[in-house]
């Protein structure tokens, strides 16, 4: 089974920052990653698809890269309302979500 | 718009049976591939099951195979989940999903609200 780890497992910043969270696969799964929002209450969001494919509607704020093995999250210029948990979840084989990323807002 | 919801969430006794259901609405239901995923409240996803668009190939998740069991009824735009042997580690929020894109199994682009299940004496 592929194993998914993230970084940090929470941050805090402030608006404006600019914020990176990391997921890790532990074998190469090519570009076959999604990164989702979700807030508490809700049921997640797609932001990013294939890695680096942004979500329609999502705002251009959010960014994805890497390949193989190591991907980050970008959130460009960090807003309010970007609050919530962040979850990687690799789709080389049978879906597994990385055990999630908190992102507080000063 | 698409709207996804779930029901049929209990409280069920540990070795007891339930039956989740999905109703799908604002797309063609029986173009995509459709999963369940749940999450423990105050922890992380975890995806269980799908189901391709015409009911062929499932798969399943190795902490329910052989106990879960997923369906689909194309007439009537729904999605199920059978679960049975239910033990308090199946306690958790149950979430259907649509796949991102037809023929493909990979991302999930639109959930319900969930359906809470817990398993208790």
């Amino acid at each position: 089974d592929i194993q998914m780890t993230q970084s940090p497992s929470s941050v805090s910043a402030s608006v404006g920052d600019r914020v990176t969270i990391t997921c890790r696969a532990s074998q190469d799964i090519s570009s076959w990653l999604a990164w989702y929002q979700q807030k508490p209450g809700k049921a997640p969001k797609l932001l990013i698809f294939a890695a680096s494919n942004l979500q329609s509607g999502v705002p251009s704020r959010f960014s994805g890269s890497g390949s193989g093995t190591d991907f980050t999250l970008t959130i460009s210029s960090l807003q309010p309302e970007d609050f919530g948990t962040y979850y990687c979840q690799q789709a080389y084989n049978s879906p597994r979500f990385g055990p999630g990323t908190i992102l507080d807002v000063k | 718009e698409v709207q996804l919801v779930e029901s049929g969430g209990a409280v069920v006794q540990p070795g007891g049976s339930l039956r989740l259901s999905c109703a799908a609405s604002g797309f063609k239901f029986d173009d995509y591939t459709m999963h369940w995923v749940r999450q423990v409240p105050g922890k992380g996803l975890e995806w269980l099951s799908l189901i391709s668009w015409n009911g062929l190939s499932t798969y399943y998740a190795d902490s329910v195979k052989g106990r879960f069991t997923i369906s689909r009824d194309n007439s009537k735009n729904s999605l199920y989940l059978q679960m049975s042997s239910l033990t308090t580690e199946d306690t958790a929020f149950y979430y259907c999903a649509k796949t991102f894109q037809i023929s493909d199994w990979k991302y999930f682009d639109n959930w319900g609200q969930g359906t809470l299940v817990t398993v208790s004496s």
